[in-house]
């Protein structure tokens, strides 16, 4: 166990459905991410939040909508996805944004049909 | 931005045998070089990191070796063992930055 959890591990959602993603952090960590791993591709970062301020939107779609409500949970939003976007979502977190040791929740496993 | 590649993509060695896993990147800004394990079903898990004031670091059987100036950094595993299989990412970071470049990763499978 890493400390960060992520609910739910599976999800398959239809085009039209509206779903959200959750990350809790145990570790008392100010910086939270959220990347997507697609197969044969490197971890692609999505939004980065430090202090619970968003600090990197790396051209997301906005069907992709993150919340950081407090330093321990991020949300990630999700409305009228495509097929593309199924992947595996991982939620990190760290002590600060930088070069600091991030730790990766298990991820939620995205299908979109 | 910063362009992170990997190599090879697939590694199968002995089991007691060493495994070395290579990263090149571009950016001379990079001072923050970790290395991932991911085993199936789970988060990536740093293994290893290294600054750029540091060209090796070692911690039991893996260690990572750092050249600036070529900018390519390594992952060395010795004395393999089966539960070392799994996919493994480099990475870079800048101190100022917010966010990691990660490589394609390596999948590594230990044959006892």
């Amino acid at each position: 166990e890493t400390g960060v959890t992520q609910t739910p591990r599976h999800l398959v959602m239809g085009m039209t459905n509206k779903k959200s993603l959750k990350c809790e952090q145990h570790l008392g960590h100010n910086a939270m991410y959220w990347y997507k791993q697609s197969a044969k591709k490197p971890l692609e970062l999505m939004f980065v939040y430090n202090f619970k301020e968003q600090t990197e939107n790396n051209s997301v779609p906005s069907r992709f909508s993150p919340e950081c409500p407090n330093s321990s949970h991020l949300f990630l939003h999700l409305h009228t996805l495509q097929p593309e976007d199924s992947a595996l979502y991982l939620c990190a977190s760290s002590q600060g944004a930088g070069s600091y040791e991030q730790y990766f929740g298990p991820g939620t496993r995205l299908t979109v049909t | 931005g910063e362009n992170v590649e990997q190599h090879p993509s697939t590694l199968s060695v002995q089991e007691g045998d060493s495994a070395v896993i290579k990263c090149t990147y571009s950016d001379s800004a990079s001072n923050y070089f970790p290395w991932y394990k991911q085993e199936l079903g789970k988060g990536p898990q740093l293994i290893i990191d290294i600054r750029s004031n540091v060209g090796e670091k070692k911690d039991q059987r893996i260690a990572v070796t750092l050249n600036k100036t070529a900018k390519h950094f390594s992952l060395h595993i010795t004395e393999t063992q089966p539960e070392d299989s799994a996919v493994y990412f480099c990475a870079t970071g800048v101190n100022t930055g917010n966010q990691f470049y990660f490589g394609t990763g390596t999948s590594l499978t230990v044959i006892p």
